[in-house]
């Protein structure tokens, strides 16, 4: 298994409907983990911190499964403006390194 | 405003030169990192710093040097040694000692070789 791994999509879903990416790790023994937005060419911007007892902030829920080794990113009634690329990370061991996901790429869709 | 800062925007470079891109910080963060992307892949980690004078080579180190001379500065050269330069550079930033390892991003540099 990679050390991590996401479903590229796109997902194109309309406005107003909920969605979720999983993304999953192979490094049992990580403890944080994060979903980042990336917008196109720009850089990448925290979104959320994942942790064991899962975090929500207004619409975005993200979730860690440790037992299957996968984290989720629910967003509900999806707003133009998440149209996005959504990087999950992991860290990969030693100090303050991490490991990015390739993305899943979101299109919300009038 | 606190944050990260990389210059230039763009960057255009003949084949066989060598240059230099810059990343600056005021958040008073310890650690400091570059990355790259290319189209259709994740982040990749060039090298890292977790304090002044001391830095690590990451995963695609070969052809790229950096130094650490200042805690707000860590510049990252890219020589004519590395063969696919051509890439949108990624500098971050993270406080070193917590446990959930956030990074903060700068706007990027995109590398073009001619």
């Amino acid at each position: 298994r990679k050390e991590v791994e996401q479903d590229p999509g796109p997902f194109n879903v309309p406005e107003g409907a909920t969605v979720a990416f999983n993304c999953t790790y192979s490094n049992s023994a990580s403890q944080s983990f994060f979903w980042y937005r990336q917008d196109c060419r720009k850089e990448p911007k925290l979104l959320m911190s994942v942790y064991s007892s899962g975090n929500e902030d207004g619409r975005f829920t993200a979730q860690l499964n440790r037992a299957s080794q996968y984290i989720s990113l629910l967003i509900r009634d999806s707003k133009l403006s998440d149209s996005a690329t959504y990087l999950c990370v992991v860290p990969s061991g030693g100090y303050q390194k991490v490991t990015f996901g390739t993305g899943t790429k979101l299109q919300v869709i009038p | 405003d606190g944050g990260i800062t990389q210059s230039p925007k763009y960057l255009f470079r003949k084949e066989g030169q060598n240059v230099t891109l810059s990343c600056e910080q005021n958040l008073n963060h310890d650690a400091m990192y570059w990355y790259r992307q290319d189209p259709g892949q994740g982040l990749r980690l060039i090298y890292y710093s977790q304090i002044v004078n001391d830095f690590q080579k990451g995963d695609i180190a070969e052809g790229y040097s950096v130094s650490r001379e200042k805690k707000e500065s860590f510049p990252l050269t890219v020589t004519s040694a590395q063969k696919n330069p051509t890439a949108f550079y990624l500098c971050a930033s993270g406080v070193t000692g917590l446990a959930d390892n956030e990074q903060f991003f700068g706007p990027g540099t995109r590398l073009t070789v001619l």
